[in-house]
């Protein structure tokens, strides 16, 4: 596709249980970001991926929050043992080098825990 | 922490006027960006400048970077209802794998 691609685009769940959710960056770009966004909020990083390189969780709030991304193109953020806190708008984003240059966003989940 | 506080947060004005929205950070940084986000989603790149510059311009919007003063302005000139949106800075610090957002200014142009 042409942009960046978010799967679901909307996800309610419950508390405890488990999400997944899927990115699919813009073919070729190195770098992939997931951010979350909390409503009414700024962005808040969460990881990157450049190329083969470990990735950059530092962002990650707990260790409910994982996230890989496999032949350096497809994302999957994990959630486990979601929590209410964790309802929040989640953005990916790529980019085409290494710099910090121009992200391309994608239009996100939803992420609703009842 | 983030970097990047928008100031004001929000602003309403008439279609043709201008819209000026401020951005403060607090390190050294490579470059700075603004973003427009319309509805809460997806985000959309609209201009950078380097550090090493002090003004840019793109079609309607002109954005300064004051390096001294850990500050960039962005100014939407002669502005439509379709510029109806947030916008957010997000520096860039060398070394630094992240764009660092800020929380937004909401912009609400009234026809």
């Amino acid at each position: 596709g042409a942009g960046v691609s978010q799967s679901p685009s909307n996800k309610v769940t419950e508390k405890g249980k488990d999400v997944e959710l899927r990115c699919d960056p813009i073919s070729g770009h190195t770098a992939l970001y997931w951010y979350r966004q909390s409503l009414g909020q700024g962005l808040e990083f969460l990881i990157y991926f450049q190329g083969n390189s470990a990735p950059d969780k530092s962002g990650l709030p707990s260790d409910r929050f994982s996230a890989e991304r496999t032949g350096g193109s497809v994302s999957t953020l994990t959630i486990q043992r979601t929590q209410q806190e964790d309802s929040a708008v989640y953005l990916c984003a790529s980019s085409p080098g290494t710099a910090n240059e121009k992200l391309f966003f994608g239009s996100g989940t939803q992420l609703s825990v009842l | 922490s983030q970097q990047g506080e928008e100031d004001p947060q929000a602003l309403s004005i008439q279609e043709g006027e201008n819209a000026t929205m401020n951005c403060s950070y607090k390190t050294s940084i490579n470059n700075l960006q603004w973003y427009r986000q319309n509805s809460g989603r997806g985000l959309v790149h609209l201009i950078l400048i380097r550090s090493n510059e002090r003004e840019k311009h793109s079609g309607r919007l002109r954005v300064t970077l004051d390096t001294s003063k850990k500050s960039s302005s962005l100014l939407i000139t002669a502005s439509r209802a379709a510029d109806t949106a947030s916008y957010f800075c997000a520096t860039d610090r060398y070394g630094n794998n992240r764009l660092a957002f800020g929380k937004g200014n909401q912009v609400v142009v009234i026809p």
